[in-house]
């Protein structure tokens, strides 16, 4: 069954802390988003990458940093956690064409104290 | 700039009746997709089903169809026959031609009372 992994369902982290969110594909997409999910917001892009070490900023990108150094995996790295990125993390690939839109990852929720 | 727009934040539905989630969006591209994706409180996001811009039909999965109105750029779910297990977030996503990312709305909670 293709999947996309979080590595962590939930994770609680102190301010100040870096923190590391992994996410694996075992689909060979090219494409990896991350996204950051808060209520009342929706889904908000945080980067993405089309390839392999290429990144692209999305919408809210600031505070937030992401590595692609194997086709499977992009992490997403928070410099120094603070409590307004207290949030549900969530992954996606996909393929590039094909107009199937995306398979995301369980999610992890990030609580930041 | 593109966006979605889902007015609805909550719905009830009685089970085993239809119901209707709206979407607008706002984009000047010719061509596009839409995308409906359900998250129960597990977390996942599940794919439901997708419109492309010049598809002549209006697209139907099993229980779900859109109802694609372009003049009025509104791309609404309906889910037919509700079950108690629709109860679920449901995001209206679009992605334009040539891009690979999606721009979503912010959801409507949809409860299956039985």
């Amino acid at each position: 069954d293709v999947k996309v992994t979080q590595s962590s369902r939930y994770l609680v982290k102190r301010t100040g802390e870096k923190v590391f969110l992994e996410c694996v594909q075992d689909m060979d997409h090219e494409n990896m988003f991350w996204y950051r999910q808060d209520p009342g917001l929706g889904l908000r892009l945080i980067y993405f990458s089309y390839d392999v070490k290429m990144k692209e900023k999305g919408d809210i990108p600031e505070g937030y940093s992401v590595s692609r150094e194997k086709k499977e995996r992009f992490s997403l790295i928070l410099e120094s956690a603070s409590t307004n990125q207290t949030s549900m993390y969530l992954c996606a690939s996909s393929w590039t064409g094909g107009n199937y839109g995306y398979t995301f990852g369980s999610g992890t929720r990030l609580t930041v104290v | 700039a593109q966006k979605i727009t889902q007015t609805q934040p909550g719905m009830f539905v009685q089970e085993k009746e239809a119901v209707t989630l709206d979407c607008t969006y706002d984009t000047s591209d010719p061509s596009y997709g839409l995308f409906w994706y359900k998250q129960p409180s597990s977390g996942e996001m599940i794919f439901l089903i997708y419109q492309g811009s010049y598809d002549q039909q209006n697209a139907t999965e099993g229980r779900y169809s859109l109802n694609f109105q372009k003049a009025r750029k509104s791309a609404n779910l309906v889910i037919s026959a509700s079950q108690l297990g629709d109860s679920a977030m449901y995001f209206c996503a679009l992605q334009r031609a040539g891009s690979y990312q999606l721009t979503f709305g912010k959801g409507t909670k949809l409860s299956v009372i039985p």
